[in-house]
């Protein structure tokens, strides 16, 4: 098993681009989500999914959209990217036993 | 609305001394509790986790935790601490809920140095 896998590993975007951070994992689970951790404040919840086709918000939604196509995969998309966004960006999935096994990470810098 | 704190920014040991790594957390009902340990420019690597039962928790590489209920607390602990345990050390705490909603909670990290 590959467990969670994240592309790309690093971005460099200006204000106002768009881009996709993928995420996929292999291990079957029904539940996906999306955090950022900036320095001093540990990771913040962005978005979850606790199934396909089921989407919703977290802690710090706004400027992101996700969708839930497949139970693989997990994309987040910045729709309009703002320097306020550059953080590194975790994808995680959740067996049945609540534990969340995350990615290594997308290092986003918007400048 | 449920929060989580880590008191100590960093944590010094010496190689062989225990080590503690302190939790306390604020959230409504029975939580689900959580400790990850982060290298650097990697992810976030499952410890060990309180789900029910026995109030001490072990985990992976030697590490144990232990639920106070009326202290709230979770603290992390190991009896002899490696030069190899350094990392950034995240406590995390998740509701019980119906909803299937599993949002971790995080406090804001320690970082452990273990001098040889």
């Amino acid at each position: 098993n590959a467990g969670v896998t994240q592309t790309p590993k690093f971005q460099v975007l200006k204000t106002g681009q768009s881009m996709t951070l993928q995420c996929a994992q292999d291990m079957n689970h029904e539940y996906m989500s999306w955090y950022r951790q900036d320095p001093g404040m540990g990771l913040r919840l962005i978005h979850y999914s606790v199934g396909a086709g089921i989407t919703d918000q977290g802690e710090v939604p706004n400027g992101y959209n996700v969708s839930r196509s497949t139970t693989e995969d997990f994309p987040l998309r910045l729709l309009s990217a703002a320097p306020s966004q550059t953080s590194v960006y975790f994808c995680a999935s959740s067996d049945r036993e609540e534990t969340q096994y995350f990615g290594p990470g997308t290092r986003l810098l918007v400048l | 609305a449920q929060s989580v704190a880590q008191p100590e920014d960093q944590v010094n040991v010496a190689e062989g001394n225990p080590l503690t790594v302190k939790c306390t957390y604020s959230v409504s009902g029975n939580p689900y509790l959580f400790w990850y340990v982060q290298y650097p420019n990697r992810g976030l690597q499952f410890l060990l986790k309180y789900i029910t039962g026995d109030n001490l928790v072990k985990g992976s590489y030697g590490f144990e935790a232990e639920f106070n209920k009326s202290q709230t607390s979770f603290h992390l602990k190991k009896p002899s601490a490696l030069v190899s345990d350094s990392a950034l050390y995240f406590c995390a705490v998740s509701p019980r809920t119906d909803t299937g909603r599993r949002a971790l909670t995080f406090g804001s990290g320690t970082r452990l140095q273990v001098q040889p």
